[in-house]
């Protein structure tokens, strides 16, 4: 099994929709967890972190589920510029990162 | 906030040529920096991570010969793709780990497009 799983898409959405998504991680002792944006032939950069309480960044919520082991990522009006691939990131203790498949969004006009 | 310089972004070369790449921390000290390797339309596949003063830690798979890694100091590490292939071919991207808040954000390079004809 993976150590974090993500629906690779795609979402094909239509400009100012509301769109989620899940990324489940493997284990419990998880410590960190990120969303990260790629945009092709980019590097990935940090969308925002997720906190246990959960979190909001304008049009961005993250939340977390502890109990059963996903974390969300919820977008609100999309934009056109929202168009990436989102990779959700799971960290344990030190440096063990662990990266989801990633999963592609299209926002159509 | 934190930023990790990666150099060349694009390099293109003969089959059976060496390459090196460079990975810099610019205002943070990394004393563990990560390659990885990402292929078309796939997900960023980690390859090994670099300790610095100390020999990296490979993935499995990932030939150690091949991909050789030197983390010489604390804002640099190096990765260099030794007798270079067609199939070698990908984007490359450094990153390092940077604490603020208590949250361990990875910051990437911006990559390096490898074309090995």
């Amino acid at each position: 099994r993976k150590e974090v799983e993500q629906d690779p898409g795609p979402f094909n959405v239509p400009e100012g929709a509301t769109v989620a998504f899940n990324c489940t991680y493997s284990n419990s002792a998880s410590q960190s967890f990120f969303w990260y944006r790629q945009d092709c032939r980019k590097e990935p950069k940090l969308l925002m972190s997720v906190y246990s309480s959960g979190n909001e960044d304008g049009r961005f919520t993250a939340q977390l589920n502890r109990a059963s082991q996903y974390i969300s990522l919820l977008i609100r009006d999309s934009k056109l510029s929202d168009s990436a691939t989102y990779l959700c990131v799971v960290t344990y203790t030190g440096n063990q990162f662990y990266f989801g498949t990633g999963t592609s969004l299209t926002v159509i006009p | 906030g934190a930023v990790v310089s990666q150099h060349p972004s694009w390099v293109i070369c003969k089959s059976g040529t060496s390459v090196k790449i460079e990975c810099r921390s610019l205002d943070f000290q990394a004393t563990t920096m990560f390659w990885y390797r990402q292929f078309p339309k796939q997900s960023l596949m980690l390859m090994a991570t670099s300790n610095e003063g100390s020999k990296a830690t490979y993935e499995q798979g990932v030939e150690k010969d091949k991909f050789l890694i030197n983390h010489a100091s604390l804002t640099l590490s190096t990765l260099t793709v030794t007798s270079a292939h067609p199939e070698d071919s990908s984007f490359y991207i450094c990153s390092a780990r940077a604490f603020a808040g208590g949250i361990g954000e990875l910051f990437f390079g911006e990559g390096s497009r490898l074309t090995v004809l």
